[in-house]
């Protein structure tokens, strides 16, 4: 079965350090992929999506995530975290042929003052 | 433009009760997803409605649980009766049209605690 890991269940970075947050998915065939940021007491919101072309992606608040076909990957990273980007953030994956998004467990990220 | 919008936002009740979750998707979307968060289990996809039809119902937990779509701009979620392990924070979620390439778009949630 396709299956989405997220292999950090908690992170924890001062602010100002770089982030980089790890998506693995498991099928061979033709994916779109979703960063989703859950805001403390919040609902989902859309970070950033692949679908084709250019494998960087750039989403909002600086994030970016890089689509690695060879190593099923697709992780996110910023530069330099903020206090504010405490949250959890869910990586998930649309298969082609299927209308379903297949969610990782999410990883939630505390970012110290 | 109005995003997914659910109601109520809390709901406290007693086990046993009935309980309706609502949702109102954005105007144009057609396909409709409810979800169901919880610390221990995470995300979970309880139903898919596109067209207003059910497409997949497999995540419903059991028969306590139903969804209608009545018509395009308005869905439901009902819990009968309820039970406490059924507490959690309920997700709809809307997208433009049965695909892989629209990203779903969520509401507020319900935060339903069940004594």
């Amino acid at each position: 079965a396709q299956s989405v890991s997220q292999h950090n269940h908690h992170v924890i970075l001062s602010e100002a350090a770089s982030l980089e947050l790890g998506c693995n998915y498991s099928y061979g065939g033709t994916v779109n992929l979703f960063w989703y940021v859950q805001y403390p007491g919040q609902h989902l919101q859309l970070l950033l999506k692949y679908f084709s072309g250019d494998p960087l992606v750039k989403g909002i608040k600086g994030f970016e995530a890089e689509f690695i076909k060879s190593k099923f990957s697709f992780n996110l990273r910023k530069p330099s975290v903020q206090w504010s980007d405490t949250a959890e953030y869910f990586c998930a994956v649309m298969l082609d042929s299927n209308y379903q998004l297949i969610w990782g467990a999410g990883t939630k990220l505390i970012i110290k003052p | 433009d109005a995003g997914v919008i659910q109601s109520p936002r809390h709901e406290v009740t007693e086990m046993g009760q009935e309980v309706t979750l609502r949702c109102k998707p954005i105007s144009g979307h057609n396909s409709l997803f409810w979800y169901r968060q919880t610390m221990m289990r995470g995300l979970e996809l309880l139903i898919y409605f596109n067209n207003n039809v059910p497409i997949d119902d497999s995540g419903m937990p059991e028969d306590r649980f139903s969804a209608k779509m009545p018509n395009a701009s308005f869905s439901t979620l009902k819990i009968q009766p309820s039970e406490p392990r059924d507490s959690a924070v309920y997700f709809c979620a809307s997208s433009l049209r049965q695909g892989s390439n629209q990203p779903q778009h969520f509401g507020d949630g319900t935060r339903l605690s069940i004594l």
